[in-house]
C-alpha cells in the first residue's frame, strides 16, 4: 500500500507557534500533496511537491520530501486559529488517483 | 466556476430507501470521483470516471451505483444500505487522469443510514 502515515497523529500549540508535520510512505510516487480539512467538510488542496523536487514554499507553508527515506513534512509558520483542521498526505502513484495518510489533526489555541 | 457542488448536505435514509448524491462541477474537469469518509479517518477512494467512463471501481459493494450522465454531473445512487455505510461522501474532480493532478473536493454529504 502506498498509504501515508501522518505524525503526530494530533498536535496542539499555541498562535504564532510553528506546526510540523510528517508523513512517510512506502511505495515510490510521482508527487506527493498535501490537503487540510475543516470539521466535516471536504478537503482543500494545499500544496504539490514532485518527486524531483525537495522543498516547496506556498505562503506560511513549506513542505519538503525526501524520496530517499520516502517522507515528507509540513511546516505551517506563525499558526494561527483558522489553520485548526485536519492535515492529510496524499501519494500520486502515477494514475492520479490519490491515496490518503491518516491525518494529522492540528489545534491552534489563541 | 471553481467549485464542487454536492447535494444534499444530509441524508437520512433507511436501510430499504432508495436514494441518490449528486455532484456537479463547472470547471471542465474529465475526471470525477466518490470518496467514503468515516470519522477520524482518511477519504477512501470508491469510483473514479474519467471522460464520463468508469475508470475505477475499487472493489465497491453494488449497493452503491455511480452514474456520470454527462462531464459535469456525477451521481452514487444508493440502495439496501447498511448502518455501517454511514460516512462523509465526497465527490471530488480533477483536470483528467495521470501528470501531478489536483483534485478539488466538494463539501460532502453525510449519510445516516437507520
Amino acid at each position: 500500500s502506498q498509504q501515508g502515515e501522518e505524525d503526530p497523529q494530533a498536535l496542539s500549540i499555541q498562535e504564532g507557534e510553528n506546526a510540523t508535520m510528517n508523513c512517510s510512505y512506502k511505495t515510490s510516487i510521482n508527487n506527493l500533496q498535501w490537503y487540510r480539512q475543516n470539521s466535516g467538510r471536504g478537503l482543500v488542496h494545499l500544496i504539490l511537491i514532485r518527486s524531483n523536487e525537495r522543498e516547496k514554499h506556498s505562503g506560511r507553508l513549506r513542505v519538503t520530501l525526501d524520496t530517499s527515506k520516502k517522507s515528507s513534512s509540513l511546516l505551517i509558520t506563525a499558526s494561527r486559529a483558522a489553520d485548526t483542521a485536519s492535515y492529510f498526505c496524499a501519494t500520486d502513484g502515477g494514475y492520479s488517483t490519490l491515496t490518503f495518510g491518516k491525518g494529522t489533526m492540528l489545534l491552534v489555541s489563541p | 466556476d471553481t467549485e464542487v457542488t454536492q447535494t444534499p448536505k444530509h441524508l437520512v435514509m433507511g436501510m430499504t430507501n432508495k436514494k441518490s448524491l449528486k455532484c456537479e462541477q463547472h470547471m471542465g474537469h474529465r475526471a470525477m470521483y466518490w470518496y467514503k469518509q468515516k470519522a477520524k479517518k482518511p477519504p477512501e477512494l470508491m469510483f473514479v470516471y474519467s471522460y464520463e467512463k468508469l475508470s475505477i471501481n475499487e472493489s465497491v459493494p453494488s449497493r452503491f451505483s455511480p452514474e456520470c450522465p454527462n462531464s459535469s454531473l456525477l451521481n452514487l445512487h444508493l440502495h439496501a444500505l447498511q448502518p455501517e455505510d454511514s460516512a462523509l461522501y465526497l465527490c471530488a474532480s480533477s483536470k483528467g487522469l495521470g501528470g501531478a493532478n489536483v483534485l478539488t473536493f466538494g463539501a460532502g454529504s453525510r449519510l445516516t443510514v437507520l
